[in-house]
């Protein structure tokens, strides 16, 4: 089955840091991506799409200068949190879609947990 | 504005029983809905995809419906098991472009 690998799974670092996470489709190529942050007890909230080679479209309310998305290859995304403070600590999920169809499932990594002390 | 709707309440039901999981919508059109699983501490798993024009799907043990009249969709889970404890979320695609909203998922705790 299509595999999408997220990583770090943790990462707790200082205020100010800026914070990169990838993620990765293993076994097909994934032509969008898609970015999402979860605070405890809530669901999956959509940050921004990412296509490869393109520009990432942002969420309204979402920083774009904040969390800078790049997406350089059909297996490959990155987040990077940029300058990352403590309301910045929470979940970040990625999925992926292997199919270009729009009613395919996504494939989701299994998230990033970050901590901004 | 637009809602989706999940009991955030946690749903116990003791093991061999039908777990069924409600998921409102209003003020959507959607094409079709999907449910998810997910564990703590994990991303969501896909389990199903129901489009407007079916009435209900079924895997194994899972079955969906969707009544695009009442705006809502059951999820069900025959014969459940311990193993089938976690929060499940339904999500409903936008747009063509399969940007999915989710709902806020419920929690199913099935007891031995």
């Amino acid at each position: 089955g299509a595999v999408v690998s997220q990583h770090p799974s943790w990462v707790i670092c200082k205020s100010g840091t800026s914070v990169k996470i990838e993620c990765r489709s293993l076994d097909f190529q994934a032509t969008t991506m898609f970015w999402y942050r979860q605070f405890p007890k809530q669901s999956l909230m959509l940050m921004a799409t990412s296509n490869e080679g393109s520009k990432a479209t942002y969420e309204q309310g979402v920083e774009k200068d904040k969390f800078l998305i790049n997406h350089a290859s059909l297996t490959l995304s990155t987040l990077t949190v940029t300058s990352a403070h403590p309301e910045d600590s929470s979940f970040y999920i990625c999925s992926a879609r292997e199919s270009p169809n729009s009613n395919q499932p996504q494939h989701f990594g299994d998230g990033t947990r970050l901590s901004i002390l | 504005s637009q809602k989706i709707e999940q009991n955030s309440e946690a749903l116990n039901i003791q093991e061999g029983k039908t777990a069924t999981l409600t998921c409102n919508y209003t003020n959507y059109s959607p094409a079709y809905l999907q449910w998810y699983r997910q564990d703590p501490g994990r991303g969501p798993v896909f389990l199903l995809l129901i489009r407007e024009n079916e009435k209900e799907k079924r895997k194994e043990r899972l079955k969906v419906t969707f009544d695009t009249t009442l705006k809502q969709s059951l999820f069900h889970i025959t014969a459940s098991q311990p193993a089938d404890s976690a929060t499940y979320l339904c999500a409903l695609a936008r747009n063509a472009g399969n940007m999915l909203t989710f709902g806020g998922g419920t929690r199913l705790m099935v007891k031995p």
